[in-house]
């Protein structure tokens, strides 16, 4: 997706290790945000960040911390990852809030085992 | 509780058909309601997406109806093209908080 990089594409990791994942950005967005997306729940979000150092939580925030010390990059890390973690994971980015849509990554598939 | 409910979770449509999903939403408060294609691999991508003082939106084969009183919305694609196939989520926000529904996955047989 053009404009946005997220990294690594594919993680395996054992329960109660701590993990980031990356989210990079080239369009200058104000917004930032990261979604999990597991079957019959839609897309959730997690984080979301509206300038750097500005951050807040969504709707699904426990268990994840993030940081955003540059525009174009924001980290979601999962202090010490659980099997209920196993997702797949989107990061979004906007520029005027959720008006005129997100533009999505590709996603991260992470498996805790 | 799920702010935004989608049906049918699947769906499978002949080709030239029409394809109709519906979601329903529960704050009235949401302003804006977009709707994501997503193919297998690939992140979500802006498909149509219309506010709640209109009750129709048209682009291309793609329709959003929105009715704001019985809080709810839908997409339609017509003439259905396997290509369609994909996955469809409905959502609705207000500020940063957007909410999506379950999606719907669309098959279109040739």
């Amino acid at each position: 997706d053009a404009g946005i990089t997220q990294s690594p594409r594919h993680k395996v990791t054992e329960t109660g290790t701590p993990v980031t994942l990356r989210c990079h950005q080239t369009e200058n967005h104000r917004y930032m945000y990261w979604y999990r997306q597991d079957p019959g729940h839609g897309l959730r979000l997690i984080h979301y960040s509206y300038g750097v150092k500005d951050t807040d939580k969504g709707e699904v925030s426990d268990g994840y911390s993030v940081s955003r010390s540059k525009t174009e990059d924001f980290l979601l890390t999962l202090e010490s990852a659980t099997s209920s973690q196993t997702s797949v994971y989107f990061c979004a980015i906007s520029e005027v809030r959720a008006e005129y849509g997100y533009t999505f990554g590709s996603g991260t598939r992470l498996t805790v085992v | 509780q799920q702010q935004v409910k989608q049906s049918p979770q699947s769906l499978i449509v002949q080709k030239g058909g029409i394809s109709i999903i519906n979601c329903a939403y529960e704050n009235t408060a949401f302003d804006y309601f977009p709707w994501y294609q997503q193919f297998p691999g690939k992140g979500p991508a802006l498909l149509i997406a219309i506010r709640p003082d209109v009750s129709e939106k048209k682009e291309g084969r793609f329709t959003i109806s929105f009715n704001k009183s019985a809080k709810q919305f839908s997409l339609h694609i017509m003439d259905s093209q396997p290509g369609d196939s994909a996955t469809y989520f409905c959502a609705a926000s207000i500020n940063n908080d957007m909410r999506f529904g379950a999606g719907t996955r669309l098959t279109v047989k040739p």
